[in-house]
């Protein structure tokens, strides 16, 4: 089974400090590694997403970056805010296979003021 | 507005009653997805549709049904045969084909057994 294991599982930072959530696989083949963040009772919502062609992805606050060779990726929030409190998701998947997204386990991220 | 709306939010079934949950989308989206989430599991996939009346299963799809009769519409059946139904089910949609397709989310249907 494709496999996408995300860590840590969950993670208390302090307010204004960065945030770094760690995601690895193992199908060579994945090519589109998105994130998801989502708030308690609501459903995930994209956040930021990653190609293999680029080692990093900058939006704001949110970075990802990738490493091909180690077949690892990560998220880096910087200046944590209580309102990025959320837990957040990895995921890949083979574009040419269609939409089926494989998702890490999630990362709950707390943020303390 | 576009988007997702899944129905009920909050739903009690008793055991051994067949339960069907609603997701309906007004993006014109060809793919439909059905995830549920448990606390430290993410996401798992139950069924997904790529196209009207096809459907496939994923990786968790024993005790549940779904049909897809209409582009807009994807409703997920919980069975008696679903041991432990009790979770937080995610329905989703995303163009069919296409790089980098965003799959978007409904806000998510709380089952509890009774």
């Amino acid at each position: 089974q494709q496999q996408v294991k995300q860590s840590p599982q969950s993670l208390i930072v302090q307010k204004g400090g960065i945030s770094i959530i760690n995601c690895a696989y193992e199908n060579t083949a994945f090519d589109y590694f998105p994130w998801y963040q989502q708030f308690p009772g609501k459903g995930p919502a994209l956040l930021i997403a990653i190609r293999p062609d680029v080692s990093e992805k900058k939006e704001g606050r949110f970075t990802i970056s990738f490493n091909k060779s180690a077949k690892q990726f990560s998220l880096h929030i910087m200046d944590s805010q209580p309102g990025d409190s959320a837990t957040y998701f990895c995921a890949a998947k083979v574009e040419t296979s269609g939409s089926r997204l494989t998702f890490g386990e999630g990362t709950q991220l707390t943020v303390n003021p | 507005d576009g988007g997702i709306t899944q129905s009920p939010k909050y739903l009690f079934r008793k055991e051994g009653q067949n339960v069907t949950l609603s997701c309906e989308q007004n993006l014109n989206h060809d793919a439909m997805y059905w995830y549920r989430q448990d606390p430290g599991q993410g996401l798992r996939l139950i069924y997904y549709s790529q196209i009207v009346n096809d459907f496939q299963k994923g990786d968790i799809a024993e005790g549940y049904s779904v049909s897809r009769e209409k582009k807009e519409s994807f409703p997920l059946t919980v069975t008696s045969a679903q041991k432990n139904p009790t979770a937080f089910y995610l329905c989703a949609s995303s163009t069919s084909e296409g790089s980098g397709n965003t799959i978007y989310f409904g806000e998510g249907s709380w089952l509890t057994v009774v």
